[in-house]
């Protein structure tokens, strides 16, 4: 079984047009997050959500909007790609309440923007 | 805020050289400290970890020390083999407060040969 999952794997995309990546967790946690990992694999955190929460909103677009359903799904909507949005985007869970915050990532969503 | 600096690579060694990958990081309090592994088009693996200072983490050959007085968690492996060809993170993650985001140093690139 897949512990975080994101579909789709990879996106090609016009500019201008609007996507979303999903992702689920089947551990339990009550983390997500996601990462955006540029060319040079620099790897920037966007969002988190604890228990559907949002917790960390980095200096994000507003043309990113994460939407987490329950504490399994977290999703993220783009709004008006751009060319500079081109990366892989990574989903991962962790729990907050005990542990040493390990996170377990998804495989990654490779989203190019032409 | 949280900070972590590990040399970028890229690293290319033949296969049973010795690997060190440096990793020194500035933080408040008393951060827990990650590698992770990220093999081609895959997602990121925790590969070891530590907790507390003078702990050692070690998994598939690889240990990392925590060593608070120079502030560093260096990345060895005594005879490494084609197959540890990945990118390496250093990362950590603060302890209480808002410190729920695991944050990542830029990478290191090792490349081994046959």
């Amino acid at each position: 079984d897949t512990a975080v999952s994101q579909t789709p794997k990879y996106l090609v995309t016009q500019m201008g047009n609007d996507k979303s990546i999903k992702c689920e967790q089947n551990l339990g946690h009550d983390t997500m997050y996601w990462y955006k990992q540029d060319s040079k694999k620099f790897l920037k955190i966007m969002f988190s959500y604890n228990n559907k929460e949002l917790i960390i909103n980095e200096t994000v677009p507003n043309r990113f909007s994460p939407k987490s359903p329950d504490k399994a799904h977290l999703n993220l909507h783009i709004n008006s790609l751009e060319l500079g949005d081109s990366a892989v985007y990574f989903c991962a869970s962790s729990n907050l309440a005990g542990g040493t915050g390990e996170l377990f990532f998804g495989e990654g969503s490779r989203l190019t923007v032409l | 805020g949280n900070s972590v600096t590990q040399m970028e690579g890229p690293v290319t060694l033949s296969e049973e050289a010795f690997l060190t990958i440096n990793c020194t990081y500035t933080a408040t309090g008393y951060p827990s400290l990650f590698w992770y592994v990220q093999y081609p088009g895959e997602g990121l693996q925790l590969l070891l970890k530590a907790t507390k200072a003078d702990d050692k983490g070690s998994n598939k050959g690889f240990e990392a020390t925590y060593r608070k007085e120079t502030t560093s968690f260096h990345l060895e492996k005594g005879s490494v083999q084609v197959s540890d060809s990945a990118v390496y993170f250093c990362a950590l993650r603060g302890r209480g407060g808002s410190n729920y985001k695991l944050t990542f140093g830029k990478g290191t690139l090792l490349t081994v040969n046959p």
